[in-house]
């Protein structure tokens, strides 16, 4: 079946430093990239829709300064958190969309911003 | 009003008998309806996807979709202690590949 290598799994900064995640679709190709936040006992919600070699699409509310998307191919995505503080931290997922596989979701990045 | 809603729970439900697990919507434009599960701390795996009226079986999954009601629900027979976990509805609309997530109900499966 699809798999979506996220990584990594948990990173710890410190406050004002960047945080690179990383989505890589590891034997399909992902047309489209969907990058999600999750804070305690909350659903996901959708922060960015990528598309590869386009710009991202963000949702009402997400500053694309701060939260930088790559999409360069179509088996990578980046999520950069630029500048991170401790409201920052959350759970961070990426999926990836295919025609053939549908919705794949990574494994998922717990960010702890001190 | 929440575009996906769902009864956040928790939800306790013996081992061996029915969960139900119940979803509405706002938008009667949307089309294609899942069913993820989440155990603490990691993502969602899909359970189920449904996108016609009536019922759709897969091994002790059960997903019903009403659209005239706006409602889809989940059904876990013989339920067992490894389906504790938030079950999350997603929901996604005609020309659009987003998925909308419900808040997710918690299950408890007690032993």
């Amino acid at each position: 079946g699809a798999v979506v290598s996220q990584h990594p799994s948990w990173v710890i900064c410190k406050s004002g430093t960047s945080v690179k995640i990383e989505c890589r679709s590891l034997d399909f190709q992902a047309t489209t990239m969907f990058w999600y936040r999750q804070f305690p006992k909350q659903s996901l919600m959708l922060m960015a829709t990528s598309n590869e070699g386009s710009k991202a699409t963000y949702e009402q509310g997400v500053e694309k300064d701060k939260f930088l998307i790559n999409h360069a191919s179509l088996t990578l995505s980046t999520l950069t958190v630029t500048s991170a503080h401790p409201e920052d931290s959350s759970f961070y997922i990426c999926s990836a969309s295919s025609s053939n596989y549908g919705y794949t979701f990574g494994s998922g990045t717990r960010l702890t911003v001190v | 009003q929440k575009e996906v809603e769902q009864n956040s729970g928790p939800l306790s439900v013996p081992e061996g008998a029915i969960a139900s697990l119940n979803c509405t919507y706002s938008d009667r434009g949307s089309q294609s309806f899942f069913w993820y599960r989440q155990y603490s701390g990691k993502s969602p795996e899909l359970i189920m996807f449904i996108y016609s009226n009536g019922d759709k079986e897969d091994g002790r999954f059960t997903a019903q979709l009403n659209k005239a009601s706006q409602y889809v629900s989940l059904l876990i027979r013989d339920s067992q202690p490894s389906d504790s976990a938030t079950y999350l509805c997603a929901v996604t609309n005609f020309g659009n590949e987003k998925l909308t997530f419900g808040t997710g109900t918690r299950l408890t499966i007690i032993p």
